[in-house]
């Protein structure tokens, strides 16, 4: 059964510094998601991406923040200064259709240190 | 405010035992309503949607959910909870109107006691 993957499965940083999270969608979906669980929080989005570009973003998704589909399987997040506030698990998602059901990665840790 | 609400934050069942969990939203239009279960070190798998139409929907793993307009409610249910049922488990809604972003509840923590 197809699967969304992401890598790493946890990635520990020094505040101030870029990381990048990837993700691999399901071969044939359109629809890309990315969103965060801060420990002991809510799932919360950040950003849904269709046809290149984002077509939603939420006020947490600010200028730190950028998504990018390098080639025609990877979804990748950029955080460009990371802060401790940032720590949380950050999960990514696709779907086959506009507000179908949402398919999701196993998550990434992130640890801002 | 516009929200997903599920009041319940831990569940101690029984294995065997029936089970509902809460979820109610407060949006002006029906959403689209999803459940989904986060097992430890899992991701968040689906259980089940509504969209429109029956309102009563199956999904995997036995359980089921039933959608009530007039209490803008979508409880989540199983017939008879087994040990390994025990995980996180979410509401979430696709709010109308909304883009197809998801806003989660703060889920419900499932204990099954042997």
């Amino acid at each position: 059964e197809p699967e969304v993957t992401q890598t790493p499965s946890h990635q520990v940083t020094q505040m101030g510094q870029e990381v990048i999270l990837r993700c691999v969608p399901i071969s044939n979906h359109l629809y890309f998601y990315w969103y965060r669980q801060i420990l002991g929080q809510k799932v919360e989005f950040l950003v849904s991406f269709y046809n290149n570009e984002i077509s939603e973003k939420s006020e947490i998704f600010d200028d730190q923040f950028s998504v990018e589909r390098p080639d025609g399987s990877n979804f990748t997040l950029k955080i460009r200064s990371t802060k401790l506030e940032d720590s949380a698990m950050y999960f990514c998602a696709s779907s086959e259709l506009e507000n179908n059901e949402q398919f999701f990665g196993p998550g990434t840790r992130l640890t801002v240190l | 405010a516009q929200s997903v609400t599920q009041p319940d934050i831990h569940i101690t069942v029984s294995e065997g035992a029936s089970l509902e969990l809460r979820c109610n939203y407060s949006y002006g239009a029906t959403p689209y309503l999803f459940w989904y279960v986060q097992s430890p070190g899992q991701g968040l798998q689906l259980l089940l949607k509504y969209f429109s139409g029956d309102t009563l929907v199956q999904g995997i793993k036995g359980f089921e959910a039933e959608f009530k307009r007039s209490q803008s409610s979508f409880n989540l249910r199983k017939p008879s909870v087994h040990w390994s049922d025990a995980a996180e488990y979410f509401c979430a809604v696709v709010p109308p109107e909304y883009g197809n972003k998801l806003v989660f509840g703060a889920g419900t923590i499932l204990r099954v006691k042997s």
